[in-house]
């Protein structure tokens, strides 16, 4: 069955830096990924969307990279701020349907 | 714009007691989803409509009904509520394309 996995483990970065997550998916070739942001208490809140055909979407400090051979997507906030502190989630389109990642939580360091 | 706005926010629940969960959207959206989050879980699909007066099964329907018998509105519904059941409740909505969901702010759900 498809799989989409993102860290479990929570991912501390000080403020200033780089903050990677990864998100990786199993036997399905999405046409596009999401990415989300959720706060404690809310709903999540959509980012950025990325095409199976484009290797790398920006939008100011956040990247997104995919990867159909490596089945991966890669989410990066440059200059990180302890506001960017959130889950973050992928999601990938199967048939109809969007199916979400159980998320990373990201703390941002001060 | 409103956007999603589910009603309502928070419930308690008895053990086979009923209840129905309202969203609506303002975004004229063509599909719309109900999803469950819980903890170690994350979010998964229990209803989804493509669009008015037609709805499908997602990934745990056990237990739920839906209807959308207006395009702005998609109704959750619990006929007899279980512990299981307890978990926080999100409504979606999104265009044919389906390339962004705007969710709603959840509904809290615990039965008891």
């Amino acid at each position: 069955s498809q799989k989409i996995e993102q860290n479990s483990e929570a991912l501390n970065i000080q403020e200033g830096k780089t903050a990677t997550l990864t998100c990786n998916y199993t036997n399905y070739s999405p046409a596009y990924l999401q990415w989300y942001r959720q706060d404690p208490g809310r709903g999540p809140v959509f980012l950025l969307l990325i095409r199976e055909n484009e290797k790398e979407k920006r939008k100011e400090r956040l990247k997104v990279t995919f990867d159909t051979t490596l089945k991966q997507s890669l989410f990066h906030i440059t200059a990180s701020q302890p506001a960017d502190s959130a889950t973050y989630l992928c999601a990938l389109n199967r048939d109809d349907k969007i199916i979400f990642g159980k998320g990373t939580r990201l703390h941002i360091l001060p | 714009n409103a956007g999603v706005t589910q009603t309502p926010k928070f419930r308690v629940l008895k053990t086979g007691q009923s209840m129905t969960l309202l969203c609506a959207q303002d975004m004229n959206h063509e599909y719309m989803y109900w999803y469950r989050q819980d903890p170690g879980m994350g979010l998964r699909l229990i209803h989804y409509s493509v669009g008015e007066g037609t709805t499908a099964k997602g990934e745990v329907p056990d237990g739920y009904n839906v209807s959308r018998l207006k395009k702005q509105n998609f109704l959750l519904g619990l006929e007899s509520a279980a512990p299981s059941q307890t978990s926080v409740y999100f409504c979606a909505s999104s265009r044919r394309d389906r390339n962004r969901y705007t969710f709603g702010s959840g509904t809290r759900l615990t039965v008891v």
